[in-house]
This record gives structure tokens, sequence and C-alpha cells, in this order.
């Protein structure tokens, strides 16, 4: 199992280009989430989904767009890029529906915006 | 909602000693606590976890203490590694929360 993927690695984006964060997992998990965290502080949930067509906003949604067509994938679009967006990007999943157990954590997304 | 403090953003021990990270948590309604570590530029990895029916619970190497009265937890490292160096978090959750919500962080640093 390769567990939890994300694409790319490390982006740079130009204040207002858009772009789509890539995560997939193998694992057949119901629930799967998307964190932010910033230099010195915590992770901090941006949206989360508990099934395939199913999402819900997490602590800090605003500028983040998500969608879940499949189990296997949960992909977060950012519309419109602002400075205040750059960031560490983890994709997260955990089997049943709820984010209460343990969580798989992918390798994250380094995120500058200029 | 839930509010988590870490006690000492950074603890350094030396090599071989023991490790206490604390944390303390405000939602009395927490039932459900988890440590990660995450290690520099890798995702959090799971350690250990606590429900609240127990104070205690030991894996390898690690022990979580519980203390509901005080909104409070810890992690023990018994003899502390250089791989043990990383940021830890504890991440409590409650019955109908359908996240585990993460504070700051403690860096433990471990002197060769």
């Amino acid at each position: 199992n390769a567990g939890v993927t994300q694409t790319p690695k490390f982006q740079v984006l130009k204040t207002g280009q858009s772009m789509t964060l890539q995560c997939a997992q193998d694992m057949n998990h119901e629930y799967m989430s998307w964190y932010r965290q910033d230099p010195g502080m915590g992770l901090r949930l941006i949206h989360y989904s508990v099934g395939a067509g199913i999402t819900d906003q997490g602590e800090v949604p605003n500028g983040y767009n998500v969608s879940r067509s499949t189990t296997e994938d949960f992909p977060l679009r950012l519309l419109s890029a602002a400075p205040s967006q750059t960031s560490v990007y983890f994709c997260a999943s955990s089997s049943g529906t709820s984010g209460r157990n343990e969580q798989f954590f992918g390798p994250g997304t380094r995120l500058t915006v200029l | 909602g839930e509010s988590v403090g870490l006690h000492l953003p950074t603890l350094s021990v030396q090599e071989g000693d023991n490790s206490i990270i604390n944390c303390a948590y405000s939602n009395s309604a927490s039932d459900y606590f988890i440590w990660y570590k995450q290690e520099s530029g890798k995702g959090p990895q799971f350690i250990i976890d606590i429900r609240s029916n127990m104070d205690k619970r030991q894996g390898q190497r690690v022990t979580v203490l519980l203390n509901k009265t005080v909104k409070h937890l810890s992690l023990q490292i018994a003899a502390t590694q250089p791989g043990d160096s990383a940021v830890y978090f504890c991440a409590p959750s409650w019955t109908g929360a359908n996240n585990l919500f993460f504070g700051t962080g403690t860096r433990l640093t471990v002197i060769p």
C-alpha cells in the first residue's frame, strides 16, 4: 500500500493563479481531510469528507474548494491564490466516517504564493 | 470548540534520559486523545492514543497519562533516542465531533 500520496511536493504560484493539490489514498478509507500548517503552529482543518459525494468545511475553509467524486481521491482547489495561503498542506485519511480515529497523513505539499 | 496548549513549546533532553511532553486541553467533553510525532519535512505520524475511560496507556517506549480532572495529558518517552527528535502534537476529540483538534506542538531535541 502506498498509503496517502500527495502531489506536487512543492509549488510556487503568483497571486491570483489557481491550482489543484492532489491527494489519493489506497486504504479504502471513507474519511479524508485537508489541513494547513503554518510555521510554529499546529494543523488547522480546511475541509473534510466522510465519503464520496460528501464534503464539509473545517476551521479555515475560505479560499479553498474540495470535491469527492471517488473514495480514493480528495483534491483541494485554490481558485485565486493569495500570499496568506502560503503554507504546508497535508492530506489525511482514516477508516470509518469520522475523523476521530487515527488519521494517516500524506507527506505534504509546500506552497508558496508570491 | 477545543483549545489545545502545550506546556513548554521546546524541550531538550540528553540521549538516554526520559522525556515528558505535556498537553492541556480546554473542552471537558474531550474523550479521545491521540499523540502524533512529526519529523522535519514529513507528515504527522500516529504514536499512541487513549480514551477517557483510561488514565494510563503504554506502548513501545511511550506512556500516555491522562488526568481528566485538570484536563491534562502527558507523553513520556523512555530512554530518548536521537530518532525521537521531532515535534509532538496532542490531538483531542469528543463524541459528536468529526475531527481531531491539534495544538501547536512541542519540539523535542535530543542531545547526543
